[in-house]
């Protein structure tokens, strides 16, 4: 499985663009990436999923380069409501389960 | 609506007792998972089930067992054996099972040592 690498935390100010990235160097070939939202004592939500260039759904976008070795969340104009822990996982169709980090804890202030 | 339900949302347990948590689901997802979190940790996986009367192994299966008689339910026992059990317990299911499929998660079961 390829392993992900995603900063521990950040802290953002409501209304400001929030990009979190993800490095997963060894992604392989059938690989998606997926990004999770985790609010405390809740189980985590999936947001959204991509396998190359970019994404885009009602909550966020899903920058992905041409190498795929890293990918970027982005979400547009956070509210005190996105303070949440964001996963970034990396996996394929095939039988081995996704492995979930710490993900990023993000904190937005007021 | 179709969804995951775990139950019970709190438990507790004396030293030396088995407890099993409940997953249901009516989303008719073929494969199911039961990880464990800690305080300020990411999951950990205990075991997961791609189809009916077949699970594996996760990364911390020591101390648990499940069982996967019908499609849509998963429950999870913790046993004696699981010398630090209290942590939040959370279930999923997907179409599928593999990295490709979404998650769906339910809301959790808090189990603590009494």
């Amino acid at each position: 499985l390829a392993k992900t690498t995603q900063p521990i935390s950040m802290d953002s100010y409501e209304g400001q663009e929030v990009n979190i990235t993800c490095s997963h160097n060894n992604i392989a070939t059938n690989d998606y990436i997926t990004w999770y939202q985790q609010f405390p004592s809740q189980g985590p939500r999936f947001i959204i999923q991509g396998y190359k260039t970019k994404v885009t759904n009602e909550v966020a976008s899903l920058f992905i380069p041409a190498d795929r070795k890293s990918s970027t969340l982005s979400l547009p104009r956070v509210s005190l409501s996105d303070t949440a822990v964001y996963y970034c996982l990396v996996g394929d169709s095939g039988n081995t389960p996704l492995v979930f980090g710490k993900g990023t804890r993000l904190s937005v202030i007021a | 609506d179709g969804g995951i339900t775990q139950s019970p949302k709190y438990l507790f347990r004396k030293e030396g007792q088995n407890v099993t948590l409940s997953c249901e689901q009516n989303l008719n997802h073929d494969a199911m998972y039961w990880y464990r979190q800690d305080p300020g940790q990411g999951l950990r996986l205990i075991y997961y089930s791609q189809i009916v009367n077949d699970f594996q192994k996760g990364d911390i299966a020591e101390g648990y067992s499940v069982s996967r008689e019908k499609k849509e339910s998963f429950p999870l026992t913790v046993t004696s054996a699981q010398k630090n059990p209290t942590a939040f317990y959370l279930c999923a299911s997907s179409i599928s099972g593999g990295g490709s499929q979404p998650q769906h998660f339910g809301d959790g079961t808090r189990l603590s040592i009494l």
